[in-house]
């Protein structure tokens, strides 16, 4: 699977966007992009995938640059909640289970 | 609707002793299973998978083993722990083909 690097810590203001990047400059092209994000001492939480268009859901925005190199994680409106380790994962499809590796993610802390 | 079982949440145990973890999934049939371990201020690290019963798939060899007794049962499980087996363990599901993976609460294991 390909590698993936994000920053390790981010800073937001309640309310505001959150834009979470992530590069995957090795990434081919049956690989998906997948965020997950881990609350401390909680379980991963599936947010969002894409292949190369860019996705919306009710939690996050997922914009795919043209290339696939890299990826941005939108939270529109940050919340308190909201703060948490964020998990930027490539990886291909599989046909039986999906094997996820995660790297160490961002720590995204969002501030009142 | 579909929930995930860990126990117990927390866990001491002396070095040499035996393990047993426990993961059950309820409200679905025969999903594909997985257990994770996370050391402190780090990312997952995926140790087993299994898409059926019987069926089990190591990714990194170390003096753990798990075992998938029933369809929606899974259970990680040592003869003999190390002080480097401490951490946050956790199981995880997914269906066929989808591309979550919902994780349970998770085991805090402290090997001293």
């Amino acid at each position: 699977d390909a590698k993936t690097t994000q920053p390790p810590s981010m800073d937001c203001a309640e309310g505001r966007a959150a834009n979470l990047p992530c590069n995957h400059s090795t990434i081919s092209g049956n690989e998906y992009v997948y965020w997950y994000r881990q609350i401390h001492s909680q379980g991963p939480q599936y947010i969002i995938h894409g292949l190369k268009n860019n996705e919306t859901n009710e939690m996050a925005s997922l914009i795919i640059t043209e290339d696939r190199k890299s990826s941005t994680l939108i939270l529109p409106h940050a919340t308190l909640r909201d703060t948490a380790v964020y998990y930027c994962i490539v990886s291909p499809r599989q046909t039986s289970g999906s094997r996820l590796t995660f790297g160490e993610g961002t720590q995204l802390t969002v501030n009142p | 609707s579909q929930t995930i079982h860990q126990w117990p949440a927390t866990l001491v145990q002396p070095v040499g002793s035996p393990l047993s973890l426990e993961c059950t999934v309820e409200g679905t049939s025969n999903p594909n299973l997985y257990w994770y371990r996370q050391a402190a201020g780090r990312g997952l690290q995926l140790l087993f998978y299994s898409v059926g019963i019987g069926q089990i798939s190591s990714e990194v060899p170390q003096n753990l083993s798990a075992s998938r007794p029933q369809d929606r049962q899974f259970i990680l499980s040592s003869k003999k722990l190390l002080l480097s087996d401490s951490g946050f363990y956790l199981c995880a599901w997914s269906h066929g083909e989808s591309y979550e993976q919902y994780f349970g609460p998770g085991t805090r294991l402290t090997v001293t």
